[in-house]
């Protein structure tokens, strides 16, 4: 079954304890990208990566990395959590990186930094 | 600054209904508009999409209607139905000239009642 699946669904954690999110699609997408989900705020895109080892910044990149070593994975890294990052987290793939694309949701991460 | 506006941010409609979710852009550099419909729980997925060039197009008992010289689209859902309930985003995407960049409305929470 095509999809993008992310690990883990749930954390809660404190504040500065560096943690991973990740992201694996098994559908040989070249774009992947990240957004956070936020009442009133709609999907805001964090990291996107275009293909292996290309990575930029979306909209709100503050307190995140990326890394993209492989096709399949997009982990997402919070080196020291704040509870401003206090988010639901979605990775995203799509065959290319074209407007035209649709893309294709994991089914999110719910984030608690305490 | 929101990119994309999107009304009314929740939405009961009885059911045989017609639902309407509007949105509204500035930017003229987007070409492509999405809608995404979301389950709680699940990412959110591709509904229906449409080009400038096309003022409407329907899919089954979805409709998008495009008006390029207002910079307005809007989702009409004939024969609402339980569910249809979900939170339905609108979006709007450009070329940046190295990816292309997916721009969410806020979100309409739908509620479809007996």
């Amino acid at each position: 079954e095509a999809q993008v699946t992310q690990n883990p669904r749930y954390l809660i954690t404190v504040t500065g304890k560096k943690l991973t999110v990740t992201c694996s699609q098994n559908m040989n997408h070249e774009y992947m990208s990240w957004y956070r989900q936020d009442p009133g705020l709609g999907l805001r895109q964090i990291y996107y990566s275009m293909n292996v080892e290309v990575t930029d910044k979306g909209d709100v990149p503050e307190g995140y990395k990326v890394s993209r070593k492989e096709k399949r994975n997009f982990p997402l890294i919070l080196e020291s959590p704040s509870p401003n990052q206090t988010s639901l987290y979605f990775c995203a793939s799509s065959p290319r990186p074209s407007r035209r694309q649709p893309q294709h949701f994991g089914d999110g991460t719910r984030l608690s930094i305490l | 600054q929101q990119q994309v506006k999107q009304s009314p941010q929740s939405l009961i409609v009885q059911k045989g209904g017609i639902s309407i979710i509007n949105c509204a852009y500035e930017n003229t550099a987007f070409d492509y508009f999405p809608w995404y419909q979301q389950f709680p729980g699940k990412g959110p997925a591709l509904l229906i999409a449409i080009r400038p060039d096309v003022s409407e197009k329907k899919e089954g008992r979805f409709t998008i209607s495009f008006n390029k010289s207002a910079k307005q689209f809007s989702l009409h859902i004939m024969d609402s139905q339980p569910g249809d309930s979900a939170t339905y985003f609108c979006a709007a995407s450009r070329n940046t000239g190295t990816a292309s960049k997916l721009t969410f409305g806020t979100g309409t929470r739908l509620q479809v009642t007996l």
